[in-house]
């Protein structure tokens, strides 16, 4: 999984409790990126980062939020969970690049995080 | 519509087959061209990437682009059950290589001995 952790790898949280997910990369990859993974839907975009306290928004980011204090690490926040939550959670990264091998901007994703949100 | 349509199957096959999966796409925008595996409970993990149109090879992968059908294919010859796995389709367009990518759901694929 291209030196990418995932933790918790599972979570069963309570409807309106905070949740943290943490990724950790060891690749020292600019790009970090956070994605849901739900039946119907494949993997839809929540939040990204361009570098250490750049972030962005997705294209489902209502209800979450994330924090980059370090290279290596990217946060998902639920600030207050709902059952709709209940998903798969990947976290990915990828490096720029405008030469080289195709590969260096391609993402390459962790295990994922099992949520279920009761 | 989604911009990136893709059959989600199941698909079952017997092993030896050619097994080929396919996506379209509305975005005309869109200059490359990812297919990813993704087991049972793990993370995808890249297969194939293309960059405009064409196909590219490697091994039993081939990976066809025509972007004026908006149309993307992968085929695997010789499919083992090894390969029994979601091929999940994904691309961008072109310029920054920030942001999100667009996927399809996936398509299931079982290859039985």
């Amino acid at each position: 999984d291209a030196g990418i952790t995932q933790s918790p790898r599972h979570k069963v949280t309570e409807t309106g409790t905070p949740v943290t997910l943490r990724c950790h990369q060891t690749e020292n990859h600019r790009y970090m990126y956070w994605y849901r993974q739900d039946p119907g839907h494949g993997l839809r975009l929540i939040h990204y980062s361009y570098g250490v306290k750049d972030t962005d928004k997705g294209e489902v980011s209502d209800g979450y939020s994330v924090s980059r204090s370090k290279t290596e690490d990217f946060l998902l926040t639920l600030e207050s969970a709902t059952s709709s939550q209940t998903s798969v959670y990947f976290c990915a990264i990828s490096e720029p690049g405008t030469s080289g091998p195709p590969h260096r901007d391609t993402q390459y994703f962790g295990p994922g995080t099992r949520l279920t949100v009761l | 519509q989604k911009e990136v349509e893709q059959d989600p199957g199941p698909l079952s096959v017997p092993e030896g087959a050619i097994v080929s999966l396919n996506c379209t796409y509305s975005n005309s925008a869109f200059q490359y061209f990812m297919w990813y595996r993704q087991y049972s409970r793990k993370g995808p993990e890249l297969l194939m990437y293309t960059y405009s149109s064409g196909n590219k090879e490697d091994g039993r992968f081939t990976a066809q682009v025509d972007k004026s059908s908006k149309y993307i294919s992968l085929f695997i010859r010789d499919s083992q059950p090894s390969d029994s796995a979601t091929y999940l389709c994904a691309m961008r367009p072109g310029g920054s290589t920030l942001g999100r990518l667009y996927f399809g759901r996936g398509t299931q694929l079982t290859v039985w001995p």
